[in-house]
Formats: C-alpha cells, structure tokens, sequence
C-alpha cells in the first residue's frame, strides 16, 4: 500500500522568502505525482503534474522535482506572497488511483 | 475548455436520511470520474471511479454507492446517513482512456450530518 507523507504539517514564512514543501511516498513505482493546492473550504488546484520519467517541472514561480528511486518530490514556491496561503498536497499515482498525503498548511505573513 | 460543478455546495441532513450528491462535467467527452472523501484531520480518500456510463468501481465498502446515469453525470447516494458520512466530497475527472490521466477536481459539497 502506498503511503505518502508530508513535512512539514504546517508552515509560516515572511513575504518574499522562498517555501519548500516535501512529499515522500513509500512505492517507488509510480506513474506520476500530483500537486495539488487547496484553499479553505475549496476544492483542489492542480499545480503541476510530473510525469515517472521527468525530474522536473516548472510553472510559474513554482518548481517540483522528484526522485523517484529515493520516494521524495519537492515543491518550491519563489518569493512567496501573501495570496500563497493555502494548504498544499502532494498525490502519487501508482495505479488508477491517487494516494493523498495530509497536506502542509502554509501562511505567507505580509 | 472544462469545467466541473457539483451541487449543492454545502448540505446539513439528519442521521438516517438518504443522500443525492451530483457532478457534472462539460466540455469534454467519456471522462474519467472519480468520487473522494475528505474527512476533518485525514487526507482524501478515494470512494468510487467510473470509466464510463454504468461503469462503477467501489475502492470503501460503506453505505454510500455511486451512479453514472450519464456520459458526464456522476452521482453520490446514501439511502440511511451515518453520522461518519460527514466531510467534504469532492468530485474529480481525468481524460479519457488510461486512468493515470491528471485529475482535475471540483468545488465539493460540505456534508454535516446531525
């Protein structure tokens, strides 16, 4: 069964200081990870969609990379701002499925 | 280009009254979909999957099912409600063919159940 987990839980940083989220999982055959951001109340975001055979990817002021055969990916945000708060998850694809981790809670402080 | 809706948006029931939660997706054609629960303090978890109409997987054994009446109709049903149903439901739908597609995921509905 495919565990992944988040660290950390919860997060509060200055504006304009970089974020770094990490997401392990415990099978490293996957398909693919997933971020996802999620305000309060709302549904998911897609963030970015890294593929088994990619190292990176990029959007924006957003990077996520992974290492498939240590189980870890992590997500950079870039001078943060205030409208960065949210909780952010990260999502492993090993099968048909998405196994969730819990999240990281982030609040961007003007 | 797609969107996803899901009503209502929040709901209030009783104990032991049934259910209807529905989705809907527009702009593209036999959609994966996909039903998940998120529940206070837990990650999402994954309750039904559907690769087309009449097509349904059940990944939780409980007392919700789920319904594809249509293409890019999905429905969530409960005919007793426990008070565990309560959560946010969320609804999602991936691109035809292989179900390891990006998910794309819509507003939720807030479920209390008293």
């Amino acid at each position: 069964k495919q565990e992944v987990t988040q660290i950390p839980a919860a997060l509060s940083v200055p504006e304009g200081e970089n974020l770094v989220l990490n997401c392990s999982f415990t099978d490293s055959a996957i398909y693919n990870l997933q971020w996802f951001r999620q305000d309060p109340g709302k549904g998911l975001t897609s963030l970015l969609l890294i593929q088994s055979s990619q190292r990176e990817q990029t959007s924006g002021r957003l990077n996520a990379s992974l290492d498939k055969s240590s189980g870890r990916s992590t997500l950079y945000i870039a001078a943060s701002q205030p409208g960065d708060s949210a909780t952010y998850l990260c999502a492993v694809r090993s099968d048909y499925k998405l196994s969730f981790g819990a999240g990281t809670t982030v609040t961007v402080r003007a | 280009s797609q969107t996803i809706h899901q009503w209502p948006a929040t709901l209030v029931q009783p104990v032991g009254s049934p259910l209807s939660l529905e989705c809907t997706v527009e702009g593209t054609s036999n959609p994966n979909l996909y039903w998940y629960r998120q529940a206070a303090g837990r990650g999402l978890q994954l309750l039904f999957y559907s690769v087309g109409i009449g097509q349904i997987s059940s990944e939780v054994p409980q007392n919700l099912s789920a319904s594809r009446p249509q293409d890019r109709q999905f429905i969530l049903s409960s005919k007793k409600l426990l008070l565990s149903d309560s959560g946010f439901y969320l609804c999602a739908w991936s691109p035809t063919g292989t179900l390891i597609n990006e998910q794309f995921f819509g507003p939720g509905t807030r479920l209390t159940v008293l």
